[in-house]
């Protein structure tokens, strides 16, 4: 069965620190996406990267970037120099219908992130 | 980019009473819906897939004649809490997927969520 854990329920820090949010997932099939979404006080949902089983490149998109290692089953997200904006609870999520249409998401129990001033 | 629509964005009703909530993708067709459910301080559980011109497919758990679903048009998806009780209080997302003519670039829209609360 697929599933997706984020061991870390809450993380605290201070500003301008780094810190990495860890997701491991399960899936026993071979071709699958894996996401990674914020999701701040008010709700909504806000993309920030999709992965494909078949690309294990690591990503920088500004101070974000993302670990992708298939050999550990795991997809972490690390903020550099982290800011007071970056408080939000952050999901890691798994998608098996690879080329299928309507891949339904699994989502992990989210991670809350407090950086403090 | 895509954008999908929920509306009401939170409403308060009365035990007993039914609520629906639309959810409308904006500037794309979307044959596939999804519906999460999303307790404070917890993860989103989906509740159903919802294909246009069929019934809802729902997951494990979830009663169809609680949370009826209906994929009326190809931008247009409806969750209706029946009879809801104080339970039933929570944030409801829904999302639209978006698939592409080429390859593989399949994407999953979500809305800005409707929050309700069952007094």
């Amino acid at each position: 069965a697929q599933k997706v854990t984020q061991a870390q329920t809450e993380i605290s820090v201070v500003e301008k620190e780094d810190v990495t949010l860890d997701c491991v997932y399960e899936t026993r099939d071979t071709t699958y996406y894996l996401f990674w979404y914020k999701q701040p006080p008010s709700g909504e949902l806000v993309f920030l990267i999709r992965r494909n089983s078949f690309d294990e490149q690591n990503e920088i998109s500004g101070r974000y970037s993302w670990n992708f290692q298939k050999s550990t089953s795991s997809f972490n997200f690390t903020i550099t120099a982290s800011q007071v904006v970056d408080s939000a609870v952050y999901f890691c999520a798994l998608s098996e219908h690879f080329y299928n249409q309507g891949g339904k998401l699994i989502f992990g129990q989210g991670t809350e992130l407090s950086v403090k001033p | 980019g895509a954008v999908v629509s929920q509306h009401p964005s939170r409403v308060i009703c009365k035990s007993g009473t039914s609520v629906k909530i639309e959810c409308r993708s904006l500037d794309f067709q979307a044959t596939t819906m999804f519906w999460y459910r999303q307790f404070p301080k917890k993860s989103l559980m989906l509740m159903a897939t919802s294909n246009e011109g069929s019934k809802a497919t729902y997951e494990q758990g979830v009663e169809k004649d609680k949370f009826l679903i209906n994929h009326a048009s190809l931008t247009l998806s409806t969750l209706t809490v029946t009879s809801a009780h104080p339970e039933d209080s929570s944030f409801y997302i829904c999302s639209a997927y978006l698939k592409r003519e080429v390859g593989i670039q399949e994407t999953q829209y979500f809305g800005p969520g409707t929050r309700l609360l069952v007094l």
